[in-house]
């Protein structure tokens, strides 16, 4: 099955600075790729996803990569702000996410103000 | 915005009891899961659920769990004879196609 693995597991930046996380993945077939926010107690949080027939996308302040070749892909988070403390999951799925999500470990983001 | 809903916030059980899970999945979804986090750990699939029949499961869940769909808006969870390492939050989540949204959680605490 897939194995997802995320580094780092925490990062600490200061308000303003940007933030990278990045995540394997060990299944060709998979092509879907979601990221969440989770904040303490609450429900994973869908921020941005990406499709395997691209290799970026971009939403306001956040950004996804995708190397299909090196079966990874990253988070990008710039000029970051208090609220984006949170912890960060990388997933993966194959047929375009309908299938179970394979989630990586999570990375703990604290952003210094 | 509609979410996916679920109930209760919290259970707490004995174990040997059994427990239902229920979720209210956003009202369009065809496609519907469980999902459990154990504390300070990632999120863990169990099933996904759809066409009212089971699609895919974990080894987690075994025997002891099972899924209902018993009406048009309620999807269920129900772990027959809890164990202590159950206990964990558990999620429901749907999916219209790809993006799967997660529900608030039910966390469950079996002593």
């Amino acid at each position: 099955g897939e194995n997802v693995e995320q580094h780092p597991s925490t990062l600490s930046v200061q308000e303003g600075d940007s933030a990278v996380i990045k995540c394997t993945y060990s299944d060709s077939a998979s092509n879907y790729f979601p990221w969440y926010k989770q904040e303490l107690g609450k429900r994973p949080q869908l921020i941005i996803d990406i499709r395997s027939n691209v290799g970026e996308k971009k939403d306001q302040r956040i950004a996804v990569t995708l190397n299909k070749t090196a079966k990874h892909f990253s988070l990008h988070i710039t000029e970051t702000q208090p609220e984006d403390s949170a912890v960060y999951f990388c997933a993966a799925t194959s047929d375009t996410g309908r299938r179970a999500l394979t989630f990586g470990s999570g990375t703990r983001l604290q952003v210094q103000p | 915005e509609p979410e996916v809903t679920q109930t209760p916030s919290h259970q707490v059980t004995q174990m040997g009891q059994e427990v239902i899970l229920r979720c209210v999945p956003i009202s369009n979804h065809l496609y519907f899961y469980w999902y459990r986090q154990i504390l300070g750990q990632k999120v863990e699939f169990l099933v996904s659920f759809y066409n009212n029949e089971i699609s895919e499961k974990s080894e987690i869940f075994d025997d002891q769990f099972s899924v209902e769909r018993p009406d048009g808006s309620n999807f269920t969870l129900k772990i027959r004879s809890t164990k202590l390492e159950d206990s964990a939050m558990y999620f429901c989540a749907s999916s219209a196609y790809s993006e799967q949204y997660f529900g608030p959680g039910t966390r469950l605490t079996v002593t």
